[in-house]
């Protein structure tokens, strides 16, 4: 079945910077386009990155003004988002998700970065 | 980008209401529609892509439809576990957006 599990969980400190990762399983990682989307506590979703199968074509959230580069690794079937120069309204749950015709099908459980001081 | 604007933000409802959420797109779309579930503490769960499509698995009291800017999600017969928060996402171009959501209490 697939299964997208995101790991690199954990509080930083303003300024500094966070690698998260998304292991994929259950499906061909190498033929789907991945996506990060994000969710601010008590808030609503919030979309942050794209990464096409190839790796060749990104996009990226307007609001995040350069300080996140997504990539990922077919050989280890893994997914990446790094984070730079975090800030506290960074802080939320990070979704990594499977698109499938425009739409997101499948999405890990999340992990929680947590910016504070 | 595109803007999604949800309507209500909010209500209370009853199990077996039928249920109409609106969202419409700041400019057309062109069906490229897509409507969540999300429960509290989970991750989302896709219900309806392409505006209409209902995702395998799905049961059949959602439905979806809407063209150009205006969409909606309606959910014919509430059940106990329908009562949860739900988002529009368009896709039509980068970046994604999601409409801020309705959530649907009891």
């Amino acid at each position: 079945q697939v299964l997208l599990v995101e790991s690199g969980r954990g509080v930083v400190q303003p300024g500094r910077s966070l690698r998260l990762s998304c292991a994929a399983s259950g499906f061909p990682f190498s033929t789907y386009t991945m996506h990060w989307v994000r969710q601010a506590p008590g808030k609503g979703l919030e979309w942050v990155a794209v990464i096409s199968y190839d790796g060749s074509n990104k996009h990226y959230a307007d609001s995040l003004k350069g300080r996140f580069t997504i990539s990922r690794d077919t050989s280890k079937n893994t997914l990446f988002l790094q984070m730079n120069n975090l800030r506290p309204d960074d802080t939320a749950v990070y979704y990594c998700a499977r698109e499938e015709g425009g739409s997101l099908d499948y999405w890990g459980q999340g992990t929680l970065v947590t910016v504070s001081s | 980008a595109i803007r999604l604007t949800q309507s209500p933000p909010s209500f209370s409802s009853s199990i077996g209401d039928r249920v109409t959420i609106t969202c419409r797109a700041s400019q057309g779309i062109s069906g490229f529609l897509a409507w969540y579930q999300q429960k509290p503490g989970k991750a989302p769960n896709l219900l309806i892509y392409a505006a209409s499509t209902l995702q395998s698995g799905v049961p059949s009291r959602f439905s979806g439809s809407g063209s150009g800017t205006d969409y909606t999600l309606t959910i014919t017969y509430l059940q106990s576990e329908d009562f949860a928060t739900y988002y529009c996402q368009q896709s039509y171009s980068y970046p994604w957006t999601f409409g801020q959501g309705t959530k649907v209490e009891i």
